[in-house]
């Protein structure tokens, strides 16, 4: 069984700081992985993917991968109230397109 | 475009009767997938299609759900007969085949399905 893994939180931060969401996952074919921000009561959004070792910055984004470690996160710089919804982790394998995805964290964003 | 379509946005039934949520992918899409988000199990695959074919249907729960794509711009998942335990937000996403869209997969805005 696939498994990607995530604190549910709530991570609480204060307006202004960095925030950092974790997420571990099991099967090793893993190759592309995902953020997703789900605001409640409304669909999932992709914010960034990274498929390759290392940091990848968007803005105030930054997604790390350690593939060694199996190991992704995102990191949200100068956090926004309105950054404040549910991070989701998803991970796909390699020759298939569906996503398998973590059961989320809830971030506040503290005004 | 108007993005992913999905109907209707909330469904109310009692146990026993037949469900049928509709999907509208985005135009020019060749992937199409189903999802159910519960509290308690997240958000799963149900289903996805390519070029109409259904390609990975290991996530449907059982023989009570059925899912078709006839054409590229029309997908229905049925459930039949629904149960409580069927109560979630069923996801519809599309994404491309290649280029900018291809790592994307684009949601629509869900279906909250209720079965008393």
């Amino acid at each position: 069984q696939k498994e990607v893994e995530q604190n549910s939180g709530p991570l609480s931060v204060p307006e202004g700081a960095i925030a950092s969401l974790n997420c571990t996952y099991s099967d090793r074919g893993s190759q592309s992985f995902f953020w997703y921000r789900q605001y409640s009561g409304k669909s999932p959004e992709l914010i960034m993917f990274i498929y390759s070792n290392g940091d990848k910055e968007d803005g105030r984004f930054t997604a790390q991968l350690n593939k060694a470690s199996q190991y992704v996160s995102l990191l949200i710089r100068d956090s926004q109230p309105s950054d404040s919804a549910t991070y989701l982790c998803a991970v796909r394998d390699t020759g298939r397109r569906a996503l398998t995805f973590g059961s989320g964290t809830r971030l506040q964003v503290q005004p | 475009d108007a993005g992913v379509i999905q109907s209707p946005r909330h469904e109310v039934t009692e146990m026993g009767q037949e469900v049928t949520l509709r999907c509208k992918p985005i135009s020019g899409h060749d992937y199409l997938f189903w999802y159910r988000q519960t509290m308690m199990r997240g958000l799963e695959l149900l289903i996805y299609f390519n070029n109409n074919v259904p390609i990975d249907d290991s996530g449907m729960p059982e023989d009570r759900f059925s899912a078709k794509m006839p054409n590229a711009s029309f997908s229905t998942l049925k459930i039949q007969p629904s149960e409580p335990r069927d109560s979630a937000v069923y996801f519809c996403a599309s994404s491309g085949a290649g280029g900018e869209d291809y790592n994307e997969q684009f949601f629509g805005p869900g279906t909250r399905l209720t079965v008393l």
